[in-house]
């Protein structure tokens, strides 16, 4: 079955610098990568999702980049703000399902 | 707006005690999921289901069992709670492999 691994597990950055969070998966046949926010005390929220026919896609702050060969994507979060404070977390389906796994997280901290 | 409601936000416990965590989905969603979230672990995966009366297992099945009668409600069984049961829950549903999973508001359940 898909294994998701998620680096770093906490991550503090300055304010206004950027923040890079990495996932990789094992099951070549996953087709689809979302990134979910989980602020203190509230359920997972979808910030971005990729299809695994782009490389690349972009929403305001954040992106995410998807390496199909090395089977790898990545949150990109620029000129982050102390509301980007929360576990991040990267997901992919299982094979030719629709449960998905998810990385363990990232406690990012933007520190003002 | 979508919704994925829990029937609890805390429940307590004890152990032996047989509990049903309720989750119903107003997107006519087939496909259902139970998470166990817990520090460092991140989310795992106990049941699905896609379809009415249809359910899978996921990673962590033991000592939980689900029932889906009606297509927007799937439940969460522990037939006899365990101390380390106590952890919080969330349901989830989607419409396709390809799209956006709702989570419900978790349930944080204590066995004592």
């Amino acid at each position: 079955g898909e294994n998701v691994e998620q680096h770093p597990s906490t991550l503090s950055v300055q304010e206004g610098d950027s923040a890079v969070i990495k996932c990789t998966y094992s099951d070549s046949a996953s087709n689809y990568f979302p990134w979910y926010k989980q602020e203190l005390g509230k359920r997972p929220q979808l910030i971005i999702d990729i299809r695994s026919n782009v490389g690349e896609k972009k929403d305001q702050r954040i992106a995410v980049t998807l390496n199909k060969t090395a089977k790898h994507f990545s949150l990109h979060i620029t000129e982050t703000q102390p509301e980007d404070s929360a576990v991040y977390f990267c997901a992919a389906p299982i094979s030719g399902n629709t449960p998905l796994v998810f990385g363990k997280g990232t406690r990012l901290s933007v520190i003002a | 707006d979508v919704k994925v409601t829990q029937s609890s936000r805390y429940l307590v416990k004890r152990t032996g005690e047989k509990v049903f965590l309720e989750c119903v989905q107003d997107m006519d969603h087939e496909n259902m999921f139970w998470y166990r979230q817990d520090p460092g672990l991140g989310l795992r995966l106990i049941y699905f289901s896609y379809d009415v009366k249809m359910k899978e297992k996921g990673d962590i099945p033991e000592g939980y069992s689900v029932s889906r009668e009606k297509k927007e409600r799937f439940s969460l069984i522990l037939e006899s709670a365990s101390t380390n049961q106590t952890s919080m829950y969330l349901c989830a549903s989607r419409k396709y492999s390809y799209t956006e999973a709702f989570f419900g508001q978790g349930t944080r359940l204590t066995v004592v």
